[in-house]
């Protein structure tokens, strides 16, 4: 079936450290993909909407200037957190569907960024 | 913005026993999802819903698309310990929309 990978799983890094996280849709061309964060014991919160070619739509409370989207290719987004501090400490998950006909919404195993 | 109503919040059951969750909005939604997750790892979709009515299995899984389209439950039989993790629910209200989340059903199976 359908595969979303994500890369890495797992990041530590300083203070005002920049991240960048890839999602990578593996066996089709997602025209759209979705970043959620996701704290301890809570629901996934969307973040923003990506589709490729054109820019993210952020949702309400969510820094665009912080949370850098780029979605290139029908296979390939990337999430930059910048400079990041130890509030964006959190698990990222990244999501892919094809918009045209009934297509499921997959999911990325997702990132867990720690901010020291 | 449009919220969904999942419940209940968690679960304890004995290995073997049935469970059903579901999910309720206010709104039309003309797809209803189930995810899975498990700590560490994304949601894995487990079943998807696109036609109110529409009744759906994946093994020991069922999952219905309410005839009003602002409801959708899960049901898993003769569970098992593999079984544990959060469900979650997401519903769609058109096409173009990002799916909407439940707050998520925590089940512990008890052997």
């Amino acid at each position: 079936g359908a595969v979303v990978s994500q890369h890495p799983s797992w990041v530590i890094c300083k203070s005002g450290t920049s991240v960048k996280i890839e999602c990578r849709s593996l066996d089709f061309q997602a025209t759209t993909m979705f970043w959620y964060r996701q704290f301890p014991k809570q629901s996934l919160m969307l973040m923003a909407t990506s589709n490729e070619g054109s820019k993210a739509t952020y949702e309400q409370g969510v820094e665009k200037d912080k949370f850098l989207i780029n979605h290139a290719s029908l296979t390939l987004s990337t999430l930059t957190v910048t400079s990041a501090h130890p509030e964006d400490s959190s698990f990222y998950i990244c999501s892919a569907r094809v918009l045209t006909g009934h297509q499921p919404q997959h999911f990325g195993d997702g990132t867990r960024l720690s901010i020291l | 913005g449009q919220q969904l109503n999942q419940s209940p919040q968690s679960m304890f059951i004995q290995e073997g026993e049935d469970v059903s969750m579901n999910c309720t909005s206010s709104s039309i939604f003309n797809t209803w999802l189930w995810y899975k997750q498990e700590p560490g790892e994304g949601p894995v979709l487990l079943i998807a819903l696109y036609k109110a009515g529409e009744l759906t299995s994946n093994g020991r899984l069922t999952a219905q698309f309410g005839i009003t389209r602002k409801d959708s439950f899960l049901n898993i039989s003769a569970s098992i310990p593999s079984d544990v993790g959060i469900y979650f629910c997401a519903g769609r209200p058109n096409g173009n929309t990002p799916l909407v989340f439940g707050k998520g059903t925590r089940l512990s199976v008890i052997a």
